[in-house]
């Protein structure tokens, strides 16, 4: 069974830094591209950044919102993804979800960390 | 690039049929088949319920079924029960510079 756990979640002043971790297990996390999406208190769906395979060269795509302040990561030796959020701001509060990519969809979801960011 | 074009709400009774739209460009729905949805319960995570335009995921009953036409994504929902009372999203890819784009969402009321 696939299972995707979030962590590292809080609050934080506007400007700070927040590292996002997902430990991944029930599948082969080195073959599988990963991303996360964002869901703000009452709002939709955000997509904010997938990795690709360390064979398809581990490179990584951003939302505009939060291209050059976030970045995302993966540790295949642990089976971990990690999103390195800099710079915050209030409007980057939001519920963040690991997920599983697959050709245009995801196919599988952590069941989220919240992430505050107020003064 | 704006998210796509969901209705706010759609309702149906027990038994009936609903469709919920998703309205894009050909830059993302019209240009790729690459269309999801998604069913999300209040404070639980997403779950994929259509990928690939079409495709039902194993577990997916097959009461829900997806098409497209042109930059117009649909969902449709047959047999309505009670537990289908949720908030939907569709999604699709949007080439190499946007990548990847949500609709705002659809509320679905089972009357």
């Amino acid at each position: 069974e696939v299972q995707l756990v979030e962590s590292g979640g809080g609050l934080v002043k506007p400007g700070e830094s927040l590292r996002l971790s997902c430990a991944a297990s029930g599948f082969t996390f080195n073959n599988a591209w990963m991303s996360w999406v964002r869901q703000a208190p009452g709002k939709g769906l955000e997509w904010v950044g997938r990795i690709n395979t360390r064979g398809g060269g581990g490179t990584a795509d951003y939302a505009a919102p939060v291209k050059g302040r976030f970045t995302v990561s993966r540790d295949d030796s642990t089976n971990t993804l990690y999103l390195q959020m800099n710079s915050l701001k209030t409007e980057d509060t939001a519920v963040y979800f690991c997920t599983r990519y697959g050709s245009g969809h995801f196919d599988s979801w952590g069941q989220g960390t919240l992430v505050t960011v107020s003064s | 690039q704006s998210a796509l074009t969901q209705p706010r709400s759609v309702s149906g009774s027990p038994g009936q049929s609903v469709t919920i739209s998703c309205t894009g460009t050909s830059s993302d729905v019209g240009g790729y088949n690459f269309v999801s949805w998604y069913q999300q319960h209040p404070g639980k995570a997403p779950k994929l319920m259509i990928s690939d335009v079409s495709k039902r995921p194993s577990g997916v009953p097959d009461r829900f079924s997806g098409s497209k036409s042109g930059n117009t994504a649909s969902l449709t929902i047959s047999g309505l029960q009670g537990e289908d009372e949720a908030d939907y999203y569709c999604c699709s890819y949007a080439g190499t510079y946007t990548v990847i784009i949500f609709g705002g969402g659809t509320k679905l009321t089972v009357l």
